[in-house]
């Protein structure tokens, strides 16, 4: 099974600040099978980015993805109120699995 | 609208049984595998089971095997998952997810339902 690591545990930023996460696989994941989703309190996940890089459906283009091999990051250009929430990567390419998440949070 | 519906969550004592029901609507349900994943309070995000679009193949987390059950019926637009022999520690929310890509049965996860909270307790 692929462990992915997410990094750091709890961000604190401001409004405007840009956001850097990472997501490490423990083993490489195939085909870049990599997604982010953004979790708000009370709510399902929300896909935001798969294929490593591409933007999910609806999602803003301050959300944008990178990487390969055991190494992704999930990048917010400018962090609108909005974005505060938490964050998991997940891998699709051998099973699946779920990092242990991010939390954005207002500093 | 593509919707996904759960049911069936609630109390239950330790060693009980408990069905959760998703109902889906808005796409063509038998084109899709889909999945069961829980969160347990404060914490994050735990895959438990999948299932390929034909009912054909499953696959089931190491802490669930032996004890749940996934299922569906093409007929219905329904998806299941029977649990037995519940524990404290299965304790969640549990959502009904839908694969974004047809027939592929690992994949990115494009509409999760609301959730349904399952308690184990005595």
């Amino acid at each position: 099974e692929i462990v992915l690591t997410q990094s750091p545990g709890t961000l604190s930023l401001s409004p405007g600040e840009r956001a850097t996460l990472s997501c490490r696989a423990s083993q490489s994941v195939s085909s870049s099978y990599l997604a982010w989703y953004q979790q708000k309190p009370g709510q399902a996940p929300r896909l935001l980015i798969y294929g490593a890089s591409s933007r999910a459906t609806g999602i803003p283009d301050r959300f944008s993805g990178s990487g390969s091999g055991t190494d992704f990051t999930l990048t917010i250009s400018r962090l609108e109120p909005e974005d505060f929430a938490v964050y998991y990567c997940q891998q699709y390419g051998s099973s699946t699995s779920f990092g242990q998440g991010t939390k954005v949070e207002i500093k | 609208e593509v919707q996904l519906v759960e049911s069936g969550g609630g109390l239950v004592q330790p060693g009980g049984s408990l069905r959760l029901s998703c109902s889906a609507s808005g796409f063509t349900f038998s084109s899709y595998a889909m999945h069961w994943v829980r969160q347990a309070p404060g914490k994050g995000l735990e895959y438990v089971s999948a299932i390929s679009s034909n009912g054909g193949s499953t696959y089931y987390a190491d802490s669930v095997k032996g004890r749940f059950t996934i299922s569906r019926d093409n007929s219905k637009n329904t998806l299941y998952l029977q649990m037995s022999s519940l524990r404290a520690e299965d304790t969640a929310v549990y959502y009904c997810v839908k694969s974004q890509v047809p027939y592929d049965f690992w994949s990115r996860m494009d509409v999760w339902g609301q959730g349904t909270t399952v308690t184990v307790s005595s």
